[in-house]
């Protein structure tokens, strides 16, 4: 049981470049989230989805779009990357179900030159 | 969503309980507390969440006060991998947003 996968772990771009990160999860989850990272912060979510086929924006959703096509994958795209975006991505899935447990990748280390 | 507040950093001896505090004075009735841990460079672990009574895991408990207005999560015997960012997060259980926000956490370091 993978649980959650995120492809690919370490990525270096320059700056307006495009790239996609992928998070695929296994455990037939409703909800699945991306989240940013940076030194000394807490995580940012950026977009996240209650369902296939439906997004929405959270505190930090400028720069980036998602889609979320099939249940199992939801992709966080950058389509003109920037220096600012240089992060740690979290990827995070939950189910419907009454604990409200999230559970994330390993995360997916993006340097923007 | 309520807001949190916790120290930015605590030290535990090892063997010895470590009590991490929250502070959430704008809690709302249907709003629960989530405790997650971060260990260096991993992605965040769930350890255990509660609505106004008291909870306890194989990872931890979690004491909520009866105003619900702070919780404390203690580690029974804290050890060294217990080292980590712990966050105290406050969001209604249900509903269709189903966000978790989290702040900055509080970095527990468990001394040997």
């Amino acid at each position: 049981n993978a649980g959650v996968t995120q492809t690919p772990k370490f990525r270096v771009l320059k700056t307006g470049q495009s790239m996609t990160l992928l998070c695929a999860q296994d455990m037939n989850h409703e909800y699945m989230y991306w989240y940013r990272q940076d030194p000394g912060m807490g995580l940012r979510l950026i977009h996240y989805s209650v369902g296939e086929g439906t997004t929405a924006k959270g505190e930090v959703p400028d720069g980036y779009n998602v889609s979320r096509l099939k249940k199992q994958n939801f992709l966080l795209g950058l389509e003109s990357a920037a220096p600012s975006q240089t992060s740690v991505y979290f990827c995070a899935s939950r189910g419907t179900g009454s604990t409200g447990e999230l559970f994330f990748g390993e995360g997916s280390r993006l340097t923007v030159l | 969503d309520a807001k949190t507040t916790q120290p930015p950093s605590m030290d535990c001896a090892e063997g010895r309980a470590a009590n991490l505090p929250c502070n959430h004075s704008t809690i709302s009735g249907n709003e629960y507390v989530y405790w997650y841990r971060q260990i260096h460079s991993q992605g965040p672990q769930y350890i255990i969440h509660g609505l106004k009574n008291n909870e306890t895991n194989e990872m931890a408990s979690l004491i909520i006060t009866e105003d619900r207005k702070s919780s404390t999560l203690i580690l029974p015997h804290a050890t060294l991998r217990d080292t980590a960012v712990y966050y105290c997060i406050v969001r209604p259980h249900g509903g269709a947003t189903n966000k978790l926000i989290f702040g900055t956490g509080t970095l527990l370091a468990v001394q040997p």
